[in-house]
């Protein structure tokens, strides 16, 4: 029982690159996020998805796209990969029943 | 415009003594409130919940308290010991919505 899954866990892009990070649960969660946390600022959320085929933009969407595949998957994609993105990405399953989500173990992005 | 707050980035406490780690929300339809437990390297973990028709949830050496009209919520661990030592952030969110708010996270250091 992995619970959420991200890969990969440490990734240094160069600027202008494109890279996708990948999520997915085994605990049958109907929504997903996407949050990256940066110092002083907490985690941000980026982008989620509701159920199967919905996605939504959080807070900070700009420079990212999501891919919700099926239930299991949900994917960030960084399409021009800029110095700001550098941060710690998070991807979480809401558990329900007041418990809020549990999270993956999160990618160390660094972009030079 | 940070709509939940932890204004204490830091706090230090001796083995066995109380740790308060505080709260604020600028939002008044929040009514779902969550504290998370961050180690480094490792995703946030869900510690205690409390909804706002309540004031006050226990678990074990953890405890939270909501004071509604002030729109703060604290944090209670007693006794403190050093294998709390992490990041704790608080999170809200209001019914319906599928979207919790994080705090930007207080840092605590449990001497022994």
């Amino acid at each position: 029982n992995a619970g959420v899954t991200q890969t990969p866990k440490f990734q240094v892009l160069k600027t202008g690159q494109s890279m996708t990070l990948q999520c997915a649960q085994d605990m049958n969660h109907n929504s997903m996020y996407w949050y990256r946390q940066d110092p002083g600022m907490g985690l941000r959320l980026i982008y989620y998805s509701a159920s199967e085929g919905t996605t939504d933009k959080g807070e900070v969407p700009n420079g990212y796209n999501v891919s919700r595949l099926n239930k299991r998957e949900f994917s960030l994609r960084l399409e021009s990969a800029a110095p700001s993105q550098t941060s710690v990405y998070f991807c979480a399953g809401d558990v329900g029943g007041g418990y809020g989500y549990t999270f993956g173990s999160g990618t160390r992005l660094t972009v030079v | 415009d940070q709509q939940v707050k932890q204004n204490s980035p830091s706090l230090s406490v001796q083995e066995g003594r109380i740790s308060i780690l505080n709260c604020d929300y600028t939002n008044s339809m929040f009514d779902y409130f969550l504290w998370y437990k961050k180690y480094p390297a490792e995703g946030p973990t869900f510690l205690i919940s409390i909804s706002s028709i309540k004031d006050k949830n226990e678990d074990g050496r953890f405890t939270v308290f909501l004071n509604k009209s002030a729109k703060h919520l604290s944090l209670h661990i007693v006794p403190s010991q050093p294998g709390d030592s992490a990041v704790y952030f608080c999170a809200a969110k209001t019914s319906g919505t599928y979207k919790y708010i994080f705090g930007t996270g207080t840092r605590l250091k449990v001497l022994a």
